[in-house]
């Protein structure tokens, strides 16, 4: 019963690609995010949604699009893919926005550009 | 702004011994503070969450932490160490709605 899904774990691929990750949580949560870990661990959001709904883009290139076809979705695409785009990317939820709630995260998706 | 900073990126520890890890934060908005846990190649899994309920909150694994807010800060502690706690650990405060940010994280080791 894995509350927080993501595919694929493993993206090796070239540079100028384009490629999509995908996420999916069954917790009947309201918020998603999407999160990128550098090399050094650090976590820097992304995006956030509310109910399929874009509230923060926090300046991320816009070769980046996520897209959420409902709440329990939210998926990452990217275009022309660059070598600083290697990282971990984590796809989180929470019950709503407000600040009590835990995230829950996904088991992350490591892209590789090569 | 809302800062985390966690004062030490390793720390080692002989198995058995006690664990500390710091956190301090700056935030006029944060409500909450988390601790999250990350082993190698997983996502993060949460720890224990401070909601202003109770100043010294439990969490899993035997870990504790407590807020001290004329301090600013929220530490976390744990008895006695085990070699399965080895892993990264994020200090974490709410920066507004819909909107977190993380402490650069603390190794730790365990050593036997």
């Amino acid at each position: 019963d894995t509350a927080v899904s993501q595919t694929p774990k493993y993206l090796v691929t070239q540079m100028g690609n384009d490629k999509s990750i995908k996420c999916e949580q069954n917790l009947g949560h309201d918020t998603m995010y999407w999160y990128k870990q550098d090399s050094k661990k650090f976590l820097k959001i992304m995006f956030s949604y509310n109910n399929k709904e874009l509230i923060i883009n926090e300046t991320v290139p816009n070769r980046f699009s996520p897209k959420s076809p409902d709440k329990a979705h939210l998926n990452l695409h990217i275009n022309s893919l660059e070598l600083g785009d290697s990282a971990v990317y984590f796809c989180a939820s929470s019950q709503d926005g407000t600040a009590i709630w835990e995230q829950y995260f996904g088991p992350g998706t490591r892209l590789t550009v090569t | 702004a809302q800062s985390v900073t966690q004062l030490d990126s390793h720390v080692s520890v002989s198995e058995g011994t006690p664990v500390l890890l710091r956190c301090n934060y700056s935030s006029s908005y944060s409500p909450s503070l988390f601790w999250y846990v990350q082993h190698p190649n997983k996502g993060l899994q949460l720890l224990l969450k401070y909601t202003s309920a109770a100043t010294l909150v439990k969490g899993i694994n035997g870990f504790e932490a407590e807020f001290k807010k004329s301090e600013t800060s929220f530490h976390l502690t744990k008895p006695s160490a085990h070699m399965s706690d080895a892993a990264e650990y994020f200090c974490v405060a709410p920066s507004g709605t819909y909107k977190y940010i993380f402490g650069t994280g603390t190794r730790l080791k365990v050593l036997a």
